[in-house]
């Protein structure tokens, strides 16, 4: 299986400052997703991350506002940018495993905006 | 993706087993049926997943109905631990797309 970590694992936030969160497989992956968890909801897709393309996103989520990077195929950013309370949330970052059909999660990273 | 639909929330006595159900009454002949759990605000963990045939792995067995049109997970013998939110997702194999979690079911295991 793979093992996903990220970073930071949790933070809190002044309104209108931006964070990026770090996601690190330990091993080459295609594909990387990023997803959003709201306080008692369920996960909610935010933007699929191909190596050496442009992330596509999911309606309701732009570009502008949760920006992305996939320098490699171990590696990928989610930047939360001039956040409000209401992106407060736990984001996720998941990845596909072909040798074993299964995507494996990240631990997650818990954010507050205040 | 077939959409599924699982109970909202269940409880089940320590050392019994819990046994899951999952509405998949569109699922497609290529889509598998994949488990995942959370635990309180960890990332969803990877159970078990089947096409056709039951499946049984060192977490939980998984019974797939004839007609696909609906499964059971199973964890034999439930322990506190395994208090969690379980998402039952029809999804097709090695797509490359994400997974698309529905609301889930709460397992509450008590002593």
């Amino acid at each position: 299986s793979a093992v996903i970590s990220q970073k930071p694992s949790r933070d809190i936030c002044q309104r209108g400052t931006s964070l990026t969160i770090q996601c690190q497989v330990d091993s080459q992956v295609t594909m990387m997703f990023w997803y959003r968890q709201q306080p008692g909801q369920s996960l909610t897709l935010i933007a699929t991350a191909n190596q050496g393309s442009e992330a596509t996103y999911e309606s309701g989520f732009v570009i502008d506002k949760f920006p992305i990077s996939r320098p490699n195929l171990t590696f990928s950013t989610l930047t939360v940018s001039n956040m409000s309370p209401e992106d407060s949330s736990i984001y996720l970052c998941s990845s596909d495993s072909r040798s074993t059909d299964t995507q494996y999660f990240g631990p997650g990273t818990r954010l507050t905006v205040l | 993706d077939a959409k599924t639909t699982q109970p909202p929330s269940m409880d089940c006595a320590e050392g019994r087993a819990a046994n899951l159900p999952c509405n998949h009454s569109t699922i497609s002949g290529n889509e598998y049926v994949y488990w995942y759990r959370q635990i309180h605000s960890q990332g969803p963990q990877y159970i078990i997943h089947g096409l056709k045939n039951n499946e049984t792995n060192e977490m939980a067995s998984l019974i797939i109905t004839e007609d696909r049109k609906s499964s059971t997970l199973i964890l034999p013998h439930a322990t506190l631990r395994d208090t969690a939110v379980y998402y039952c997702i029809a999804y097709f194999s090695n797509s490359g797309y994400a997974l698309n979690f529905g609301k889930g079911t709460s397992l509450l295991v008590t002593p």
